[in-house]
């Protein structure tokens, strides 16, 4: 089945620095890429939509300048925390359609800021 | 717009018992409905879903769900649990269409004990 790879899944990084979570289509060619952000024991909440090609689209809240998403490929779809800070350490999680409601998730990244 | 609820953030089962995750949704159009479990530190993996078609949806590990239109529920059952079905399970409604983002409900962590 599809396959999306996400990478790293742990980061720990230094209060201030910036960190790059990908997330690749293995088998298929993702025209639309989604980004979560997971609290502990809360649920996924959307931070963007990324197409290929084009700006990504950010939910209400969601600082655009920190949090900068790259769809240049049909395969590969990046999310950089610019200048992190400890209240971004949580979960991350991409996904990505398959045909028709066919949702494939990546493994997440935790990301620990120090 | 779209939600979710699930009503009980913990069910604890005992091993063999009968397993029910409720979930009810909100939509104006006809919704698309998912069920996802996800283990500690890890992405969310497909149990079933409800696009269109018969009610009853059956998906992997034994779980089945029952799109009730007249209820807005999507109710997620196990006639008998197992150790290893001791997860998060999400309840998840497409926003719109077969391309649009998913909405989460919070998450029911499931115990199973011995």
């Amino acid at each position: 089945g599809a396959v999306v790879s996400q990478h790293p899944s742990r980061v720990i990084c230094k209060s201030g620095t910036s960190v790059k979570i990908e997330c690749r289509s293995l088998d298929f060619q993702a025209t639309t890429m989604f980004w979560y952000r997971q609290f502990p024991k809360q649920s996924l909440m959307l931070m963007a939509t990324s197409n290929e090609g084009s700006k990504a689209t950010y939910e209400q809240g969601v600082e655009k300048d920190k949090f900068l998403i790259n769809h240049a490929s049909l395969t590969l779809s990046t999310l950089t925390v610019t200048s992190a800070h400890p209240e971004d350490s949580s979960f991350y999680i991409c996904s990505a359609v398959v045909g028709g409601y066919g949702y494939t998730f990546g493994s997440g990244t935790r990301l620990t800021v120090v | 717009a779209q939600s979710v609820t699930q009503l009980g953030s913990h069910v604890s089962v005992s091993e063999g018992a009968l397993v029910l995750l409720r979930c009810n949704y909100s939509s104006s159009v006809p919704p698309y409905l998912f069920w996802y479990v996800q283990y500690p530190n890890q992405g969310l993996q497909l149990l079933l879903k409800y696009t269109t078609g018969a009610t009853l949806v059956k998906g992997i590990n034994g779980f089945e769900a029952e799109f009730k239109k007249s209820e807005t529920s999507f109710h997620l059952t196990k006639p008998s649990a197992h150790m290893s079905d001791a997860a998060e399970y999400f309840c998840a409604v497409s926003e719109g269409g077969s391309q649009g983002n998913l909405i989460f409900g919070k998450g029911t962590k499931l115990s199973v004990k011995p």
